[in-house]
């Protein structure tokens, strides 16, 4: 089992809708979860941060944690064309030698289309 | 905020030469720094993490000879790919957290080609 695993995709959503991306991990003391955007052949760009359960909104993006069923997610509304890009799910688990290493899902491609 | 350089931003150089990429955080003090590479349509691969001050911790089946790494003051971190071969050629990029957080901010990549 992947430690972060989420839908490869692609997610195609028309301009305007509401995409919805998925994450889970297996770590149940993870504390720390986050979503970055990777344009195709760009560094990936952090968008959110999230360490409570529940909901963290910032503009259009909305990430939401459930600790009890390990399962994060992120909500894009009113998505436009620009936020066609690879979405990373990335987890720090608890313990570890190595402080602050991201566990990185393989990404969700996800399409805007007009 | 958080922003990361890195340079250069692209680079070809020849087989069994060094190339030197450097990595700086502009606007906080980066006490991590973290090396990654990436090949195209896959997963970033982490092959280290620096703290200031201190020696890299690599990831398993990362040589650290063939990939040193200086994380010399709390702004700048280098990755020198030493004896560089075709096969190493790939998207190499560096993040970097400040004290006390989790957050890691990424730097645009070095594009490394080796001939």
């Amino acid at each position: 089992q992947k430690e972060v695993e989420q839908n490869s995709g692609p997610l195609s959503v028309p301009e305007g809708a509401i995409a919805s991306l998925n994450c889970t991990y297996s770590d149940r003391g993870s504390q720390s979860f986050f979503w970055y955007r990777q344009y195709s052949g760009k560094s990936p760009e952090l968008i959110m941060s999230i360490y409570s359960n529940g909901d963290k909104e910032d503009g259009r993006f909305t990430a939401q944690l459930n600790k009890a069923s390990q399962y994060v997610s992120l909500l894009i509304r009113d998505s436009q064309p620009s936020d066609s890009a690879t979405y990373l799910c990335a987890v720090i688990n608890a313990g570890g030698t190595s402080y602050g290493k991201l566990t990185f899902g393989q990404g969700t491609i996800l399409t805007v289309h007009p | 905020g958080a922003v990361v350089s890195q340079h250069p931003s692209r680079v070809i150089c020849k087989s069994g030469t060094s190339v030197k990429i450097e990595c700086r955080s502009l606007d906080f003090q980066a006490t991590t720094m973290f090396w990654y590479r990436q090949f195209p349509k896959k997963s970033l691969m982490l092959m280290a993490t620096s703290n200031e001050g201190s020696k890299a911790t690599y990831e398993q089946g990362v040589e650290k000879d063939k990939f040193l790494i200086n994380h010399a003051s709390l702004t700048l971190s280098t990755l020198t790919v030493t004896s560089a071969h075709p096969e190493d050629s790939s998207f190499y990029i560096c993040s970097a957290s400040a004290r006390g957080t989790y957050e890691q901010y990424f730097g645009p990549g070095t594009r490394l080609t080796v001939t």
